[in-house]
C-alpha cells in the first residue's frame, strides 16, 4: 500500500527565499505524481504533473523533480511571496487506473 | 468552462439524517473521483467512475455511502444516517483518462454532523 510523507510539516519564511519540499512515497513504481496548493477551507489547486518518466517538469518560479529509485520528489519554490502561503500536497499515481494517495502537506507561511 | 463546481458548499445536519452532494465535473471529462478530508489530513480516496461505471470503491466507504453518475455527467454522492465521524470536507475531482491526466479539484463540500 502507497505512504506519502511530507517533510517539513509546518514551514515559515521571509518574503523572497528559495525552498524546498520534500514528498517521500514507499512504492518506488508510481505511474505519475502530482503537486498540490491548497488553501485554507478551499479545494486542491493542481501546481504540477510529473510523469514517471521525467526528472523534472517547471511552472514559473515552481520546479518539482522526481527521484523513483529512492521514492522522492521535491517541489522548490524560487522567490516565495506572500501569496504562496498555502499547504502543498504530493500525491503520487501508482496506474493510471488507480486513484491519488496524498501526503498530509507542508503548511507554508511567506512572511513579508 | 468554469471548473469543477460542488453543491453545496457547506451543509449542517444532525446526526441520523441522510445528506446528498452533487458534483459537476469539467464538460467533456470522464473521469470523476470524489475524495474525502479531515482536519490536518490528506484527502483520501473514496470513489471514481469513468463515465457512468462506478470503476473503484475505497474501503472507507461503507454502505451509508453511495455514489451514482447516471449520465456520465454530474455525480451525487448520498450518505445515509449520518454519523459525527462523517463531518469532514467531501471533495470532487474530473480529469480526461489519458498518459497526462491531471485531476482538477472542486472547492469542497465542507459537512458538519451534530
Amino acid at each position: 500500500k502507497q505512504e506519502v510523507t511530507q517533510i517539513p510539516a509546518a514551514l515559515s519564511v521571509p518574503e523572497g527565499e528559495n525552498l524546498v519540499l520534500n514528498c517521500s512515497f514507499t512504492d518506488s513504481a508510481i505511474y505519475n505524481l502530482q503537486w498540490f496548493r491548497q488553501d485554507p477551507g478551499k479545494g486542491l489547486t493542481s501546481l504540477l504533473l510529473i510523469q514517471s518518466s521525467q526528472r523534472e517538469q517547471t511552472s514559473g518560479r515552481l520546479n518539482a523533480s522526481l527521484d523513483k529509485s529512492s521514492g522522492r520528489s521535491t517541489l522548490y519554490i524560487a522567490a516565495s511571496q506572500p501569496g504562496d502561503s498555502a499547504t502543498y500536497l504530493c500525491a503520487p499515481r501508482n496506474s493510471g487506473n488507480t486513484p491519488l494517495v496524498f501526503g498530509k502537506g507542508t503548511r507554508l507561511s511567506v512572511i513579508a | 468552462d468554469t471548473g469543477v463546481s460542488q453543491d453545496p458548499r457547506h451543509k449542517i445536519t444532525k446526526r441520523g439524517q441522510n445528506v446528498t452532494f452533487r458534483c459537476d465535473p469539467i464538460s467533456e471529462h470522464n473521469r470523476l473521483y470524489w475524495y474525502r478530508q479531515t482536519l490536518g489530513q490528506g484527502p483520501e480516496f473514496l470513489t471514481y467512475f469513468q463515465n457512468e461505471a462506478q470503476l473503484e470503491k475505497s474501503r472507507l466507504l461503507s454502505d451509508r455511502f453511495s455514489a451514482e453518475r447516471p449520465k456520465g455527467s454530474f455525480s451525487t454522492l448520498e450518505i445515509q444516517r449520518t454519523e459525527q465521524g462523517d463531518s469532514a470536507m467531501y471533495l470532487c475531482a474530473s480529469s480526461i483518462w489519458g498518459l497526462q491526466e491531471t485531476q482538477y479539484f472542486g472547492p469542497g463540500t465542507r459537512l458538519l454532523v451534530l
